[in-house]
């Protein structure tokens, strides 16, 4: 069964802190990564995608990568109360695959 | 740019009943996707397509079906609705395998 682990929280951080949220995978031939914002009651939106072991940054986001661990994660630097969600990790688990596992999600609190 | 579209946004069906989830894409993409998303249990794959006149089966294809006739428009059919469909339907689209998923607002679909 391949799985994607995420910690289900919460996970509550102060304003301005950095939320630092993580993700294991159990394919060694995945190679897709995505994290995603979801807010109660409303769809997955997309955050971050990562293909290549390493970070990535995007305005207060940053994905990191390591193939090696078969970990993602993602951190928010500048917490705000409006970055309180819940943060899915997707995989995408090719070669020659369509599908995504997801995550069950990290609940994120800020607190103000 | 409305990006994909779900409709309706909420239900209520009886036992037994049938009814058909629509989703369109305006994006082009040739890969459509149906998630249902239950509490604490992520988002799970129905059935999935890599083009028009394409489709196949996802984790949890029992009760429902699919066609795609267009680029645009991959509706979801349930038949003969049963208390175990209670959930969160979400469709997405790719554009290409592996690559960014982009979901629409979801239906939130109860059966009494």
């Amino acid at each position: 069964q391949k799985e994607v682990e995420q910690n289900s929280g919460p996970l509550s951080v102060p304003e301005g802190a950095i939320a630092s949220l993580n993700c294991t995978y159990s394919d060694r031939v995945s190679q897709s990564f995505f994290w995603y914002r979801q807010y109660s009651g409303k769809s997955p939106e997309l955050i971050m995608s990562i293909y290549s072991n390493g970070d990535k940054e995007d305005g207060r986001f940053t994905a990191q990568l390591n193939k090696a661990s078969q970990y993602v994660s993602l951190l928010i630097r500048d917490s705000q109360p409006s970055d309180s969600a819940t943060y899915l990790c997707a995989v995408n688990i090719g070669p020659g695959t369509y599908k995504y596992i997801f995550g069950t999600g990290t609940r994120l609190k800020v607190l103000a | 740019n409305a990006g994909v579209t779900q409709t309706p946004k909420f239900r209520i069906l009886k036992i037994g009943q049938s009814m058909t989830l629509q989703c369109t894409q305006d994006m082009n993409h040739n890969y459509m996707y149906w998630y249902r998303q239950d509490p604490g249990m992520g988002l799970k794959l129905i059935y999935y397509s890599v083009g028009a006149g394409i489709t196949d089966k996802g984790e949890v294809p029992n009760g429902y079906n699919v066609s795609r006739s267009t680029t645009e428009d991959f509706p979801l059919r349930l038949e003969l609705a049963a208390p175990s469909q209670t959930s969160v339907y979400f469709c997405a689209s790719s554009v290409d395998r592996g690559t960014e998923a982009f979901f629409g607002q979801g239906t939130r679909l109860t059966v009494v």
